[in-house]
């Protein structure tokens, strides 16, 4: 069974610019998760996804960022316009629908602005 | 609001050796779930131990132990017979029913040869 993927593994893009990272979930895993650690820092949620729904996304720092997923499979995070504090790494994980079930994690996506 | 913290930035163990991470856990939750994830160099992470704060008995996966008190709000993660397959970054997670994860700091663990 494939795991969590990500796309792409790097980015490194210029202040104003625009970035779209991928992720695909775990086949069957309703649960989609985005976190993101920056630099010497723990890793920070974003937002959960329960299939094609935002159930929760207190943790999207400004309206910078836009999360999608379409028809309940891959997800999509757009960061639009990149700022410097944006850079660091962006996991998603998912879940099966069960009660804080363990959560799989992908390789993240290390994004660098300049 | 819950936290999470973990005190030990780095730690190190001879191999075969034991080595224990600390972890303290608040929250006001009287339900929640407790996990510690490693991420090996530029790996993946995955989860390494999982804790239903309701049961009292300490989970076990093979070499990896905890020991949860939950008046004390600890949540040490024990590794026995260390290997060098075991360095790696260690973070201590914690949720409640909405499965959103507030990660410690980290710890990163290197197993000396």
């Amino acid at each position: 069974e494939a795991g969590v993927t990500q796309f792409p593994s790097h980015s490194v893009i210029e202040k104003g610019q625009t970035v779209t990272l991928r992720c695909d979930p775990i086949s069957g895993h309703d649960n989609l998760y985005w976190y993101r650690r920056v630099m010497g820092k723990e890793i920070k949620f974003l937002l959960h996804f329960v299939k094609e729904s935002k159930q929760d996304e207190s943790g999207m720092p400004n309206n910078r960022f836009l999360a999608e997923r379409t028809g309940g499979t891959y997800s999509t995070l757009k960061v639009q316009p990149a700022e410097l504090e944006d850079s660091g790494v962006y996991f998603c994980a998912s879940s099966q629908p069960r009660l804080a079930g363990p959560q799989y994690f992908g390789p993240g996506t290390r994004l660098t602005v300049l | 609001a819950q936290t999470v913290t973990q005190s030990q930035p780095e730690m190190s163990v001879q191999e075969a050796e034991t080595v224990t991470l600390s972890c303290t856990y608040d929250t006001s939750e009287n339900n929640y779930y407790l996990f510690w994830y490693k991420q090996p160099p530029s790996r993946q992470m995955i989860l390494v131990i999982r804790q239903e704060a309701y049961k009292q008995q300490n989970a076990t996966e093979n070499r990896f132990s905890v020991n949860f008190q939950k008046a004390a709000k600890s949540f040490s993660l024990k590794i026995s017979d260390s290997q060098l397959g075991d360095t790696a970054m260690y973070f201590c997670a914690g949720t409640s029913n909405t499965g959103k994860l507030i990660f410690g700091q980290g710890t990163t663990l290197q197993v000396k040869p």
